[in-house]
């Protein structure tokens, strides 16, 4: 099966930077997606790593290190809007998930404080 | 581009019974998945789907239940409701390819009595 750890939640001052950590255990490894979910809104996509390496997207960029099954989002410039949960979800082959269904962590619940 | 559409917003239902849920994918896209939210286990990959066939299934048990019709439209079916079948049930679209993500609609809230 896979296993995707996230904190639970962090807390971050307006116009500073924060790091959410995922770390995961999976066999046919496929991609990592990031997504963020406003309170009783629908996820909405950030972003896609299957290379290691940083992809950067405006204020947000995310990880993959494949070797140490770990990924990071960073967010720069932080805005009270940005306060909502991110989940990191992994696609995987031949697991549980199946080969397009993706393994979600329980996100990480960010509070942005003035 | 109109986005992932699902049907009803909320509903509430009551154990033993039967319910039915929908989701149209955004335009072209032919993956639809589903997912349940709760606040303890999170997102929870239910199946995919794709051309009317399911290709992939999670470990949830016999009572969900899903199809695919010929315009990508999907539907999924719980029956013999329990009370910890209360979640939101997210549906999730795709265009075929690999490293394109999904597009969630904004579930259906199912509340059991």
């Amino acid at each position: 099966g896979q296993n995707i750890d996230q904190p639970t939640e962090m807390t971050a001052t307006e116009g500073a930077i924060v790091q959410i950590n995922c770390t995961y255990q999976t066999s046919g490894f496929n991609g990592l997606f990031w997504y963020q979910q406003h309170a009783g809104e629908a996820p909405t996509f950030l972003s896609y790593n299957v290379l290691d390496g940083l992809e950067e997207k405006g204020r947000f960029s995310s990880f993959l290190s494949r070797s140490k099954g770990y990924s990071y989002l960073l967010l720069k410039e932080l805005q009270m809007k940005d306060s909502a949960s991110y989940l990191c979800a992994v696609r995987a082959l031949g697991s549980g998930g199946g080969a397009d269904g993706l393994t979600f962590g329980k996100g990480t619940h960010l509070i942005i404080q003035p | 581009k109109a986005g992932v559409t699902q049907t009803p917003r909320y509903l509430i239902k009551t154990r033993g019974q039967q319910v039915t849920l929908s989701c149209s994918p955004i335009s072209g896209h032919r993956s639809v998945s589903w997912y349940q939210q709760t606040p303890g286990q999170g997102l929870q990959f239910l199946f995919e789907y794709f051309s009317e066939t399911q290709r992939n299934k999670g470990n949830f048990p016999g009572r969900f239940s899903g199809r695919q019709f010929s315009n990508s439209r999907s539907e999924m079916n719980v029956s013999t409701l329990e009370l910890g079948d209360s979640a939101l049930y997210l549906c999730a679209s795709r265009s075929g390819a690999r490293n394109q993500p999904q597009h969630f609609g904004d579930g259906t809230r199912l509340s059991i009595l």
